[in-house]
């Protein structure tokens, strides 16, 4: 248990639809990271937050958005959505702003029909 | 964008032989990591490396950073079906706070 808490753990939803992934990150963690996994694919990062403000921006798309609030935890929120965005998304957190290891959440698999 | 790749892909071996993926870069790295994903799970941290030549050992498996700092390599000695999952290596890119992973080289051991 690396103590990151991702719900939904599955989601399965309609294309056209918006959805919320919710992540805690790790107690005393100030920095989460959201990842994208597709089938047999790497991990896309997608956005980081630090103390509730965004410090790096992957390639994510204009539909989605993210954000942490001040008790750190991080929402991602994915809009209009579409067959391919159907992927198991992941949340890590760590203590510093950069440089140091990542613990990763169990992720939420989210499946667009 | 920066890009950290991996080779091989995909590997398949036998219990009991040796395994090695490799992680490059095209601009040197301040420290890299290394992550296992099982089938079905989430990536864990195994280890970081900063220096330049660096060697660090965790029972079978042996890390090494490049003199140059630009590429690095994971070695497993006598796989084990337990070693069966993606290692994916990791670097800072970019901005300081981008973690930016490998391509991902995904290991299969059987019998």
């Amino acid at each position: 248990d690396s103590g990151v808490t991702q719900t939904p753990k599955h989601l399965i939803t309609a294309t056209g639809q918006r959805v919320t992934l919710r992540c805690s990150p790790r107690s005393g963690d100030l920095s989460v990271y959201w990842y994208q996994q597709s089938l047999d694919q790497g991990l896309q990062f997608l956005i980081q937050y630090y103390n509730g403000e965004e410090r790096a921006k992957g390639n994510i798309l204009e539909r989605f958005s993210a954000q942490q609030f001040p008790d750190l935890h991080s929402e991602l929120n994915l809009s209009s959505l579409e067959l391919g965005d159907s992927a198991l998304y992941f949340c890590a957190s760590s203590i510093q702003q950069s440089g140091n290891t990542i613990y990763f959440g169990e992720g939420s698999w989210l499946t667009v029909v | 964008g920066q890009q950290v790749m991996q080779i091989p892909q995909y590997q398949h071996v036998q219990e009991g032989e040796d395994f090695t993926t490799y992680c490059n870069s095209s601009t040197t790295l301040s420290n890299i990591q290394w992550y296992k994903q099982r089938p079905g799970g989430h990536p864990v941290f195994l280890i970081q490396l900063v220096k330049s030549g660096e060697v660090k050992k965790q029972k079978r498996l042996t890390f090494q950073f490049g003199e140059a700092k630009k590429n690095s390599s994971l070695h497993i000695t006598a796989t084990q079906t337990t070693d069966v999952g993606t290692y994916f290596c990791a670097a800072h890119t970019g901005t300081a706070s981008k973690l930016t992973f490998g391509t991902g080289t995904r290991l299969q051991v059987t019998l």
